[in-house]
């Protein structure tokens, strides 16, 4: 059973647009939760990361942590072309290690 | 500020070779770990350094191993080559307090035919 899932998508949506990224981790003792871009050919790169349950706003990027359900979020508002990309969902699991989800392919379309 | 440094960037090896992969982590930062990342699977942890131990592996065969020297450069080494092991293999740098974000190098390609 993997640790963190995501969708892997394509998720497709047109430029302006909310992007909405799921991601779901089995672990209920993960302490921390982190968001990264990848895009093609290129390493990951971190844009948000949450502690806490509820939300956490930076720019465009909204995270969202529900620890009783075990699910994170991550919206893109003003979806734009440059944000297409690989999103990688990333839990803390304690023990000094990080496991990541599959990530889920992003399209902007514009 | 200096990034983190993987060396090489591209590899091709044959079927039982071995391979050894490099990583210098940011100034100051004195964990290291590793991972594997295919198509279709993510990133798959590999193990994790800090000053000089392994305080943390995945679940990969034993063909796969590392270490970290006191500098907290860090080498991960892959015996008896498969054809699956082909790979992005990338090291993340961290500051070794366990629950901060990774900061990843651009990652060695291997191939093995």
């Amino acid at each position: 059973q993997k640790e963190v899932e995501q969708n892997s998508g394509p998720l497709s949506v047109p430029e302006g647009a909310i992007a909405s990224l799921n991601c779901t981790y089995s672990d209920r003792g993960s302490q921390s939760f982190f968001w990264y871009r990848q895009y093609s050919g290129k390493s990951p790169e971190l844009i948000m990361f949450i502690y806490s349950n509820g939300d956490k706003e930076d720019g465009r990027f909204t995270a969202q942590l529900n620890k009783a359900s075990q699910y994170v979020s991550l919206l893109i508002r003003d979806s734009q072309p440059s944000d297409s990309a690989t999103y990688l969902c990333a839990a803390y699991t304690g023990g000094f290690k990080t496991i990541f989800g599959a990530g889920t392919r992003l399209f902007v379309k514009a | 500020k200096a990034g983190v440094t993987q060396t090489p960037r591209y590899l091709i090896k044959t079927r039982g070779q071995q391979v050894t992969l490099s990583c210098s982590p940011i100034s100051g930062h004195r964990s290291v770990s590793w991972y594997q990342q295919t198509p279709g699977q993510g990133l798959q942890f590999l193990f994790e350094y800090f000053s000089e131990t392994q305080r943390n592996k995945g679940n990969f065969p034993g063909r796969f191993s590392g270490r970290q020297f006191s500098n907290s450069r860090s080498e991960m080494n892959v015996s008896t080559l498969e054809l699956g092991d082909s790979a992005l293999y990338l090291c993340a740098s961290l500051t070794g307090r366990g629950n901060t974000e990774a900061f990843f190098g651009q990652g060695t390609r291997l191939t093995v035919v």
